[in-house]
């Protein structure tokens, strides 16, 4: 069983423009949340959609949006890109209930230039 | 609100000795809590977790974690440690009046020394 998918894994941006990320879950899950992980903050929850609705959010300003679609498979987009959105964005998807496991990718490494 | 405590940055040990990494919550409902483990470069792995039953719960890797309710606390254990435990270790917590949504701790850096 495939685990969960990030592409593209390492991408280097300018200041000022615009990134999506993308991010296919495990089979049969409904559920994928968003992370920023960086050093000095941990891992900072951004936002978890579920069956193609946004669920939760974490408090995080409007450059960040995100979405999921029909298949489950969902996009984060953050515009504007500042220094500090350098960090690695981790997804992870699950069945979608409290009990169920998140599983992780192996997330994609965002450089700010 | 959902909040959870590493209280340690870094944990040392040496190899064959027993290693315990802390964790404190804080939740508004019922506890569900997981104990992930993070090599460089890499995603979060997935340990173990406790949702309900037996407070002391068993997971990959010869990982345990004991959950204690009046401590609010789900402390990792091993009994012999391993150069190759070396890791970053996160505790999360979620609770039942927000299914979609984990707080993670800081994270422990666990190094293992031969």
């Amino acid at each position: 069983k495939a685990g969960v998918t990030q592409t593209p894994r390492y991408l280097i941006k300018t200041r000022g423009q615009q990134v999506t990320l993308s991010c296919s879950p495990i089979s049969g899950h409904r559920s994928v949340s968003w992370y920023q992980q960086t050093p000095g903050q941990g891992l900072q929850f951004l936002f978890e959609y579920f069956s193609e609705t946004q669920r939760n959010k974490g408090n995080f300003p409007g450059r960040f949006s995100g979405r999921q679609f029909s298949n489950s498979r969902s996009e984060m987009n953050v515009s504007t890109l500042e220094l500090g959105d350098s960090a690695l964005y981790l997804c992870a998807s699950s069945l979608g209930t409290v009990g169920n496991t998140i599983y992780f990718g192996e997330g994609s490494w965002l450089t700010v230039v | 609100a959902q909040s959870v405590a590493q209280p340690e940055d870094q944990v040392n040990v040496a190899e064959g000795n027993p290693l315990t990494v802390k964790c404190t919550y804080s939740v508004s409902g019922n506890p569900y809590l997981f104990w992930y483990v993070q090599y460089p470069n890499r995603g979060l792995q997935f340990l173990l977790k406790y949702i309900t039953g037996d407070n002391l719960v068993k997971g990959s890797y010869g990982f345990e974690a004991e959950f204690n309710k009046s401590q609010t606390s789900f402390h990792l254990k091993k009994p012999s440690a391993l150069v190759s435990d070396s890791a970053l270790y996160f505790c999360a917590v979620r609770d039942d009046t927000n299914a979609g949504k984990s707080t993670f701790g800081d994270g422990t850096t666990l190094t293992v020394k031969p």
